[in-house]
């Protein structure tokens, strides 16, 4: 399958406890982004990435949170001290640009769950 | 800022029904508006795409039409059948980046 991957599907974690969570985007894709769902909404942007520059982040993503994308590939979304309202479904997308008559496709996403 | 507003939020109907389902954007300047499907606990799938320049796409039982000037969309769903029970998001581009901004859903439920 050549499609988005993201791990793990799910996370169970203490509040103040460090996590991690990686995305691998379609092998020809330059953009990645990533994108926050709570429960009974619609994803919220965080971040996107053109090869391996960061080039915006939403104001959602506080000091807390950090993403990198070291070489142009696959993308790490890390969350610091995390808190209860940090639970959701954290969602990965790609993308070939400039090309804007494509879509983004989107992995399974990763649903965090912070006790 | 762009607002993204989808109704109704929830919809129940029996198998073979066509059915509309209803997207409204507050912000005109989008350079093309998405429709997604997704199942529960699961990612996004593309079901259409249209470009700012465009007024309707087809695929399948699908039909989805936009009129940029009123910020309006619609997903228009020909014969419902139980497996396109879902919730369906709209999307729209603006500004740079690619960046999208979705509405809440419609929970959509299609009953033998």
């Amino acid at each position: 399958d050549t499609g988005v991957s993201q791990d793990p599907r799910h996370k169970i974690t203490k509040r103040g406890q460090n996590v991690t969570f990686r995305c691998d985007p379609i092998s020809e894709h330059n953009r990645l982004y990533w994108y926050r769902q709570t429960l009974g909404q619609g994803p919220e942007f965080l971040t996107y990435f053109q090869n391996e520059a960061q080039l915006e982040k939403s104001r959602l993503l506080s000091d807390r949170f950090s993403a990198e994308r070291p070489k142009g590939s696959f993308s790490t979304l890390e969350i610091q001290r995390t808190e209860q309202g940090d639970s959701a479904m954290y969602l990965c997308a790609s993308s070939l640009e400039p090309l804007r008559t494509d879509t983004q496709y989107f992995g399974p996403g990763t649903r965090l769950t912070v006790l | 800022k762009q607002e993204v507003t989808q109704i109704p939020a929830a919809l129940s109907v029996p198998e073979g029904e066509n059915l509309v389902l209803n997207c409204s954007f507050t912000d005109s300047a989008i350079y093309n508006l998405q429709w997604f499907r997704q199942d529960p606990g699961k990612g996004l799938t593309s079901l259409l795409l249209i470009q700012s320049s465009q007024r309707e796409q087809t695929s399948g039982r699908l039909n989805a039409s936009l009129d940029k000037s009123s910020g309006r969309s619609t997903l228009y769903i020909a014969a419902s059948q139980p497996g396109d029970s879902a919730t369906y998001l709209c999307a729209v581009e603006t500004g740079g980046g690619n960046k999208l901004t979705f509405g809440t859903g419609t929970q959509l439920k299609v009953e033998l």
